[in-house]
């Protein structure tokens, strides 16, 4: 299976900052990678499809222009949290798909947990 | 609207037991359906990954049955073990290239 890493696993921010998490694909050329958010007590829930040299897809709900995404390569994505808030405090998790050699099956990420103060 | 639902939501049972986790689904037209495992404040490790014309899977002392046509599927843990301690997440997506809709997890606590 694919191997995903992110940047940083945690962080602890002020209000108004900005914060940039970063999910690398190891060993795999992803075309495709995808941004959850995970709440306390909570499933997952996807905020973007991020493709690779074009804008992403945001799921209904999500601010584009809050979380801006980046997949500048077939190894990197990048999620923002711009003008973060105490309510953007989250985990955060990347996946990869794996469409091209095992059937859409999706590999994760460590995730980040975002603290905003 | 695809909708994934998980029961129980919790569950806790003796060291050595066998257990089920159910998973339903309301839109069999489904390409796969993955189970997951997630321990606290940690990312997804997959566990079991069904493709839509296979009916189970096997890993270890993991089985996973998949029935389209009914929404459902059952994870099954062997001989339960203190460290199978976790949150178990299904997640199915409705394409080959679509995304994928997670359940809300059934937390597993497995007392030595």
């Amino acid at each position: 299976g694919a191997v995903v890493s992110q940047h940083p696993s945690w962080v602890i921010c002020k209000s108004g900052t900005s914060v940039k998490i970063e999910c690398r694909s190891l060993d795999f050329q992803a075309t495709t990678m995808f941004w959850y958010r995970q709440f306390p007590k909570q499933s997952l829930m996807l905020m973007a499809t991020s493709n690779e040299g074009s804008k992403a897809t945001y799921e209904q709900g999500v601010e584009k222009d809050k979380f801006l995404i980046n997949h500048a390569s077939l190894t990197l994505s990048t999620l923002t949290v711009t003008s973060a808030h105490p309510e953007d405090s989250s985990f955060y998790i990347c996946s990869v798909d794996n469409s091209g050699i095992s059937y859409n099956e999706q590999f994760f990420g460590p995730g980040t947990r975002l603290t905003v103060l | 609207k695809q909708e994934v639902t998980q029961i129980p939501a919790a569950l806790s049972v003796p060291e050595g037991e066998n257990l089920v986790l159910n998973c339903s689904f309301t839109d069999s037209a489904i390409y796969n359906l993955q189970w997951f495992r997630q321990d606290p404040g940690k990312g997804l490790t997959s566990l079991l990954l069904i493709q839509s014309s296979q009916r189970e899977q096997t890993s270890g002392r993991l089985n996973a049955s998949l029935d389209k046509s009914s929404g459902r599927s059952t994870l099954y843990i062997a001989a339960s073990q203190p460290g199978d301690s976790a949150t178990y997440l299904c997640a199915v997506p409705k394409t080959s290239y679509d995304k994928v809709i997670f359940g809300p997890g059934t937390s597993l606590s497995v007392i030595p």
